[in-house]
């Protein structure tokens, strides 16, 4: 499989923790995106961060990126309960592909 | 704005029966893509399209066909449904490919049962 894998599979955290969730892969990439999908609905694009960039923050969302351990991870500070949803990693390469990882789940209680 | 645009939202099959999911974008996206979303797998890539009239396999295409008659729509078309297509899935496009570093926008998915 070309799917990465993502860590944990699921996290359960209180309102005002940080969370964070940690991507895997396994090939070359141009760009790693993280996407958000509440239940029952479509993913959302959170954030973009470039094979050539190691950090990136978007409000309370900070992204790194390390392509020599072919890592990413994804930090939410201050979470809340509105943050609760599945969290998804995907990697665009050089094909015209973007290909997801398997998700992971965080439950945000209030 | 409408965006990506999946239709129908629900649908229930009998094995055996054929059926087409129509994705529709209005942002002028280049590229469009059909995924299928399963418990514990995440989402899997079935069929792409770099433009009008183009088409490509993703990773699990075998069972779907797919055709981009024009640069708006993306039609997904199962032939012959069967129980493991049993699924929810998703549309997506972009603007252009993935080397060029863009983001994918999403429809509200189209939720599948074959019994």
């Amino acid at each position: 499989s070309q799917q990465g894998e993502e860590d944990p599979q699921a996290l359960s955290i209180q309102e005002g923790e940080n969370a964070t969730m940690n991507c895997s892969y396994k090939t070359s990439i141009n760009n790693l995106q993280w996407y958000r999908q509440n239940s029952g609905r479509g993913l959302v694009h959170l954030i973009l961060i470039r094979s050539n960039e190691r950090e990136k923050h978007s409000g309370r969302l900070r992204v790194t990126l390390d392509t020599s351990k072919k890592s990413s991870s994804l930090l939410i500070t201050a979470s809340r309960a509105a943050d609760t949803a599945s969290y998804f990693c995907a990697r665009g390469g050089a094909t015209n592909k973007l290909i997801f990882g398997t998700g992971t789940l965080l439950a945000v209680q209030p | 704005n409408a965006g990506v645009t999946q239709t129908p939202k629900f649908r229930v099959l009998k094995t055996g029966q054929s059926m087409t999911l129509l994705c529709a974008q209005d942002m002028n996206h280049e590229y469009m893509y059909w995924y299928r979303q399963d418990p514990g797998m995440g989402l899997r890539l079935i069929h792409y399209s770099v433009g009008e009239g183009t088409t490509a396999k993703g990773e699990v295409p075998d069972g779907y066909n797919v055709s981009r008659l024009k640069k708006q729509n993306f039609l997904l078309g199962l032939e012959s449904a069967a129980p493991s297509q049993t699924s929810v899935y998703f549309c997506a496009s972009t603007r252009g490919a993935m080397r060029l570093n863009t983001e994918a926008f999403f429809g509200q998915g189209t939720r599948l049962t074959v019994v």
